[in-house]
């Protein structure tokens, strides 16, 4: 089973700096998805990616796949940025479907 | 275009009673998902669905049941509700298990 960790678990940044947050998983993937919760809110789907770099506006995910390692980064970072970022991993399997493994989330508050 | 669609958002049990929490999605995905998140842990699935007539338990399958008539619903059932059943409750759907995944606003369900 693949273990997800991510880090920081809570981070609070000023308005305009840069943000990294931070996922490493145990075994292999298929595809490794970055989700973003708003408070009270549903999940939205932000990236979705297997190798390389995927740039959406100010929003950067990036993937090692030797390292089991993957960053999104957030620049010139906004208050509406505030939210749970969550690190999900998939895995192809051969006849069914084991859904996503996720991390635990990682809370960002962006202050004015 | 609706995506997935969850039905409550919120809702109050009492122990021992019953209820169905429900899930349509109108994508034609084949997987469906159920989640449950609590607080401070990551997302963990619970049942999920490779197409109409079947389905299979996931990591936290004790105390819900499942169908997948059609396509486009997948109803999670709680049959004698208990404290420990308190979460937010996710569906999600995707054509493969490896592509995009799309999720519902959630159902936030407390049993008192």
């Amino acid at each position: 089973k693949n273990e997800v960790e991510q880090s920081p678990q809570n981070l609070t940044a000023q308005e305009g700096e840069f943000i990294t947050i931070n996922c490493s998983y145990s075994v292999g993937i298929s595809a490794l998805h970055w989700l973003q919760q708003h408070p009270g809110g549903g999940i939205v789907s932000l990236f979705m990616l297997s190798s390389g770099k995927k740039k959406h506006g100010r929003l950067i995910a990036t993937i090692n796949i030797q390292e089991k390692h993957s960053s999104l980064h957030i620049t010139a970072s906004h208050p509406r940025d505030s939210a749970v970022y969550i690190c999900a991993v998939s895995a192809r399997t051969g006849g069914g479907a084991d859904g996503l493994t996720f991390g635990k989330g990682t809370h960002l508050i962006i202050q004015p | 275009n609706a995506g997935v669609t969850q039905t409550p958002k919120f809702r109050i049990l009492k122990i021992g009673q019953s209820m169905t929490l429900q899930c349509t999605q109108d994508m034609n995905h084949n997987y469906m998902y159920w989640y449950r998140q609590d607080p401070g842990m990551g997302l963990k699935l619970i049942y999920y669905s490779v197409g109409a007539g079947i389905t299979d338990k996931g990591e936290v399958p004790n105390g819900y049941n499942v169908s997948r008539s059609t396509t486009e619903d997948f109803p999670l059932r709680l049959e004698l509700a208990a404290p420990s059943q308190t979460s937010v409750y996710f569906c999600a759907s995707s054509t493969e298990t490896y592509t995009e995944a799309f999720f519902g606003q959630g159902t936030r369900l407390t049993v008192v």
